[in-house]
């Protein structure tokens, strides 16, 4: 499966945009770019993803290299609901097997 | 609230036994899938089932095993515990089909085992 890196930690203050970085240099023509979140003591949960375009939701934006190596998710205004462990996952585009790999994630913390 | 509802919330057992967890898929969602989460191994995938059979499997112990019903509720059993077993134990629905390009998977609030 192809890799995805990004910081362990970063810190936001509340309001303000928060650029979370993913990189996956590795990815194949066919990966979807997935974001989840996972809150304090709860299941993961769903942001955004994306193939090539940037997408925009309720919840974020996603904004993805032109050469797809890398992609940004986009919170643009911080609130300290939105503190999490932002996961960057690559999802295959065919198969019937769609498990997600999780990596170690980037701990989003939000000053007030 | 994601809608996939997981029993029971938290187990306390002791080693060597067995216990069932039970997850119910959001309505209208044919995939199941199941995570462990431990402190050391973050989350792993253990098994996927599809409309009652078997998808994929990941790092899933022979101890454990797994079923989807024609109700599409899951349950996943885990026998001779360790202590190394206690974990989160998170299940997950999609709601496309295998044939789609891509789903989004909702997750459960977990089961918290915990092997005394």
């Amino acid at each position: 499966d192809a890799k995805t890196t990004q910081p362990n930690s970063m810190e936001s203050n509340e309001e303000e945009p928060v650029h979370l970085p993913c990189n996956h240099s590795t990815i194949s023509g066919t990966d979807y770019i997935h974001w989840y979140r996972q809150l304090p003591s709860q299941g993961p949960e769903y942001v955004i993803h994306g193939l090539t375009s940037n997408v925009n939701n309720r919840m974020a934006s996603l904004a993805i290299a032109e050469d797809r190596k890398s992609s940004t998710l986009i919170l643009h205004r911080a609130t300290l609901r939105d503190a999490a462990v932002y996961y960057c996952i690559l999802s295959p585009r065919s198969g019937s097997a769609r498990q997600l790999t999780f990596g170690s994630g980037t701990q989003l913390t939000v000053l007030p | 609230d994601s809608g996939v509802t997981q029993t029971p919330k938290h187990l306390i057992t002791a080693t060597g036994q067995r216990v069932t967890l039970r997850c119910s898929p959001r309505s209208g969602d044919l995939s199941v899938y199941w995570y462990q989460q431990s402190l050391d191994q973050g989350l792993q995938f253990l098994i996927q089932y599809y409309n009652g059979e078997e998808r994929a499997k990941g790092n899933i112990l022979e101890r454990f095993s797994a079923q989807q019903f024609p109700d599409l509720h899951s349950e996943l059993n885990l026998s001779s515990l360790e202590l190394g077993d206690s974990a989160l134990y998170f299940c997950a629905s999609s709601k496309k089909n295998a044939g789609a390009h891509t789903d989004t998977q909702y997750f459960g609030p977990g089961t918290r085992l915990t092997v005394l």
